[in-house]
């Protein structure tokens, strides 16, 4: 299952809202959808699983929601923090797979 | 705490292999799955395989299938990546992480391999 995401980057402002789409190739069930957040130099971070449950310790500015084929990752009110690069991931086969990824920055 | 430590950074040679290890601490590790996903510089994430620590299949992705093995020691609680024939542009960091019943919640520290002449 190939998924692709959009925008590439998205160029907001602290404060902003942030709306990041993920794209399967085929129909997936949202509970095998997850979303990460990643900073330079660091691994990844776990944000979502089960699309729409939140990771331990994940602020609730962060939500998913999605069906089907289509699946967004919304940040309300952006933090200093929240400029990274964001990525999703299915794991509804055996195989599983990331998006390209999706940066947000200032 | 959860653990993933894994094994420092390695130069090969095109056609050699290498093997990156991961240790793990704090949990059970019998009891979740470890995975393998690796990080070319600048690029995105690419799922490379898993193993399931109490038995069954090893999926690997399809590009990996003919030079990966994905192994465990039980005795350790270490899981260990294999990756032969390798080429220049397997030139990445490489992760093991734990997976829970979905995504991963711990990641290792990440391993830099790079593979030049």
């Amino acid at each position: 299952i190939v998924l692709t995401q959009s925008p590439g980057t998205l160029s907001l402002s602290p404060g902003e809202r942030a709306t990041l789409s993920c794209r399967a190739s085929q129909s997936i069930d949202s509970a095998y959808l997850a979303w990460y957040q990643q900073k330079p130099g660091q691994a990844p971070r776990l944000l979502i699983y089960g699309t729409p449950r939140r990771a331990a310790g994940i602020p609730d500015r962060f939500s998913a929601s999605g069906s089907g084929t289509d699946f967004t990752l919304t940040i309300t009110r952006l933090e200093p923090e929240d400029f990274a690069v964001y990525y999703c991931q299915q794991y509804a086969t055996s195989s599983w797979t990331f998006g390209q990824g999706a940066k947000v920055e200032i | 705490q959860v653990q993933l430590v894994q094994s420092g950074a390695e130069v090969k040679k095109p056609g050699a292999s290498v093997k990156v290890s991961c240790k793990a601490s704090g949990y059970p590790f019998t009891s979740f799955y470890i995975h393998w996903v690796r990080q070319a510089p600048g690029q995105g994430l690419e799922w490379m395989g898993l193993i399931n620590p109490g038995g069954g299949p090893t999926p690997y992705a399809y590009k990996f299938q003919d030079r990966l093995v994905i192994t465990m020691d039980t005795s350790t609680g270490t899981f260990y990546m294999d990756l032969s024939s390798l080429r220049p542009d397997d030139t990445a960091v490489y992760y093991c992480a734990r997976s829970p019943s979905g995504g991963y919640d711990f990641w290792g520290q990440g391993t830099l391999v790079t593979v030049s002449s």
